[in-house]
């Protein structure tokens, strides 16, 4: 089953615009959801994080929107740039205590074209 | 240093061959985990470790082994390679309780 759901599977936008790349969960035990971004040729790497005790965490141009009761949560890219276009994945883990074991469970993922 | 390393970059095998991905790491992180990216599905946990003599199943570990005798390696076994099981495969590390999962450059493997 797919516990994280992820939309849409590309997306493509103007330099300059507003990138938004959305997530589900189904699990509510899930406590850490970072955001995975990955170029052609390399590994994914960690974005921005949020935990589900705050709505909203922004680092520069990037921002996580988190809404716990409708178990969703959402990447906006401000003032989307040409180096921004990669692969970008959600996921979620279990962040605490025993529970973490350092697995992800990673949305389908989402390939964004930045057009100059 | 090196971060995680994995290898090699790059391989083709005939159905039903053996091979083994290697991965390495040297930031001394307790937790390595094993994921294949495919098109549309994005990146699925084959096998994990919290820690040397320690492994355990993810989502997906059938055709796959895994050891981890020392901290530094966890090497990828396919047994019998099948077509099924073209895909690029990646490496990752993490220090025990924290969250931030580095990772490998990749393997990208075919199976014809």
């Amino acid at each position: 089953q797919q516990q994280v759901k992820q939309s849409p599977q590309s997306l493509i936008v103007q330099k300059g615009g507003i990138s938004i790349i959305n997530c589900a969960y189904e699990n509510t035990a899930f406590d850490y959801f970072p955001w995975y971004q990955q170029f052609p040729g390399k590994g994914p790497a960690l974005l921005i994080a949020i935990r589900p005790d705050v709505s909203e965490k922004k680092e520069g141009r990037f921002t996580i929107s988190f809404n716990k009761s409708a178990k969703q949560f959402s990447l906006h890219i401000m003032d989307s740039q040409p180096g921004d276009s990669a692969t970008y994945f959600c996921a979620a883990s279990f962040a605490h205590g025993s529970s973490n074991t350092g697995k992800l469970i990673f949305g389908q993922g989402t390939t964004l074209q930045v057009k100059p | 240093n090196a971060g995680v390393t994995q290898t090699p970059k790059f391989q083709v095998l005939k159905t039903g061959q053996s091979m083994t991905l290697q991965c390495a790491q040297d930031m001394n992180h307790e937790y390595m985990s094993w994921y294949r990216q495919d098109p549309g599905m994005g990146l699925r946990l084959i096998h994990y470790s919290v820690g040397a003599g320690i492994t355990d199943q993810g989502e997906v570990p059938n055709g796959y082994n895994v050891s981890r005798s020392t901290t530094e390696d966890f090497p990828l076994r396919l047994l019998s390679a099948a077509p099924s099981q073209t895909s690029v495969y990646f490496c990752a590390t993490t220090r025990r309780g924290k969250n931030i999962q580095y990772f490998g450059a990749g393997t990208r493997l075919s199976v014809l």
